[in-house]
């Protein structure tokens, strides 16, 4: 089975910590992406990767960065934590088209910043 | 911006009946338009996805319909059963600063009541 996995399902930072998000896939995907779900809002793209070392931009990114090192692994970074940063981030992946294939997505982080 | 347009927001049906999601889309070069459904607590898994070049798909209880006239796509499930209650989202593809992306539409709670 496919499996992309996301370090921790719950978690409470508080304001200004520096926050660390990892995820990790095992089906050697190319493409790796970081997205924040809000009610209303559906799921937004902050960033993603198409290689190792490679790092873009999606439609949210400020008050986040990323760091893809290896192939497998690719971190999310708040490197202040705010309240309005509050949400479910959801990590995925995919093979061949970018973001015209199928991504698999891993079960998610809730993340309270108090 | 580039955006979706999901409908309706929430969706109420009794088992047994069809359910229908439409989402609209902005940029006409859009090629690639997959559904998600998210059950409580997991990340969204893809259930079918639709290219430009078809008008319809079909995967047993579920269908994607394409208008690319129109703009518009939607996703048609028959014979609802109580497993079909989750959260769908629909997304089209777009592409920008030269790579593909997927803008997703908002999210469609349906239940399915026995």
């Amino acid at each position: 089975d496919v499996k992309v996995t996301q370090s921790s399902r719950y978690l409470v930072k508080r304001t200004g910590e520096k926050v660390f998000l990892e995820c990790v896939q095992d089906m050697d995907h190319e493409n790796m992406f970081w997205y924040r779900q809000d009610p209303g809002l559906g799921l937004r793209l902050i960033y993603f990767s198409y290689d190792v070392k490679m790092k873009e931009k999606g439609d949210i990114p400020e008050g986040y960065s990323v760091s893809r090192e290896k192939k497998e692994r690719f971190s999310l970074i708040l490197e202040s934590a705010s309240t309005n940063q509050t949400s479910m981030y959801l990590c995925a992946s995919s093979s061949f088209g970018g973001a015209n294939s199928e991504a698999f997505f891993g079960q998610g982080t809730r993340l309270t910043v108090v | 911006g580039e955006n979706v347009e999901q409908h309706p927001s929430t969706l109420s049906v009794q088992e047994g009946d069809s359910a229908v999601i439409k989402c609209t889309y902005s940029d006409s070069a859009s090629n690639y338009f997959p559904w998600y459904k998210q059950e409580l607590g997991k990340g969204p898994q893809l259930i079918i996805d639709i290219r430009s070049n078809v008008g319809e798909k079909k995967d047993q209880r579920i269908a994607v319909t394409l208008n690319k006239t129109a703009k518009h796509f939607s996703l048609h499930i028959t014979e609802t059963q109580p497993e079909d209650s989750a959260v769908y989202f629909c997304a089209a593809s777009l592409f920008s600063g030269g790579y593909n992306k997927l803008i997703f539409g908002a999210g469609t709670r349906l239940a399915v009541h026995p």
